[in-house]
């Protein structure tokens, strides 16, 4: 079966954009996560969403900000970009019921903000 | 404040000889582990996981450990292949029943020559 896509794979922007990067899961997966990987703090927790809504959240400013649509696509939104936002975005996405183990990531959205 | 530490960015091992990745944690709520594998340009794959209540899990060439008074894990990889060259990235949660909210490492880099 299909994996996680992102859409799209790279993205540049300048400083005071804004960015919506777009998460498709697996096919029957409900929960969508999202994290941003940096090469000084690895991976970090972002959001998840789960049946169109916000499920938990990480420690980010609300600059950063998601949402799930019904088919369980998500989008994730970055405003007034700034250089720290440069980073790797990965989401995944799991079952209903699924434990951790069961999370699927897709290859990411690498975002250079110039 | 980073909670799930692996400190050393890489490692090179030979052929056939073991790999050992580490990684330390300081929040005692976490009860669950895993480490995941990232090739470059895609997502962080799951490899092996282990619950607090265990201090081993063994999965084929895969073991690892949890020391929970030393707050410590590591990855056993025996024998290692060319195969397993990627950079691995430990994980934790406080929340066993849901995909969400993961703390990751910063990763090691494991580089693995004939």
């Amino acid at each position: 079966k299909a994996g996680v896509t992102q859409t799209p794979r790279y993205l540049i922007k300048t400083r005071g954009q804004q960015v919506t990067l777009s998460c498709s899961p697996i096919s029957g997966h409900r929960s969508v996560s999202w994290y941003q990987q940096t090469p000084g703090q690895g991976l970090q927790f972002l959001f998840e969403y789960f049946s169109e809504t916000q499920r938990n959240k990480g420690n980010f400013p609300g600059r950063f900000s998601g949402r799930q649509f019904s088919n369980s696509r998500s989008e994730m939104n970055v405003s007034t970009l700034e250089l720290g936002d440069s980073a790797l975005y990965l989401c995944a996405s799991s079952r209903p019921s699924g434990g951790l183990e069961t999370q699927y990531f897709g290859p990411g959205t690498r975002l250079l903000v110039l | 404040d980073q909670q799930v530490k692996q400190n050393s960015p890489s490692l090179s091992v030979q052929e056939g000889r073991i790999s050992i990745l580490n990684c330390d944690y300081t929040n005692s709520m976490f009860d669950y582990f895993l480490w995941y594998k990232k090739y470059p340009a895609e997502g962080p794959t799951f490899l092996i996981s282990i619950s607090s209540i265990k201090d081993k899990n063994e999965d084929g060439r895969f073991t690892v450990f949890l020391n929970k008074s030393a707050k410590h894990l590591s990855l056993h990889i025996v024998p290692s292949q060319p195969g397993d060259s990627a950079v691995y990235f430990c994980a934790a949660s406080g929340n066993t029943g849901t995909a969400s909210k993961l703390t990751f490492g910063t990763g090691t880099r494991l580089q693995v020559t004939l």
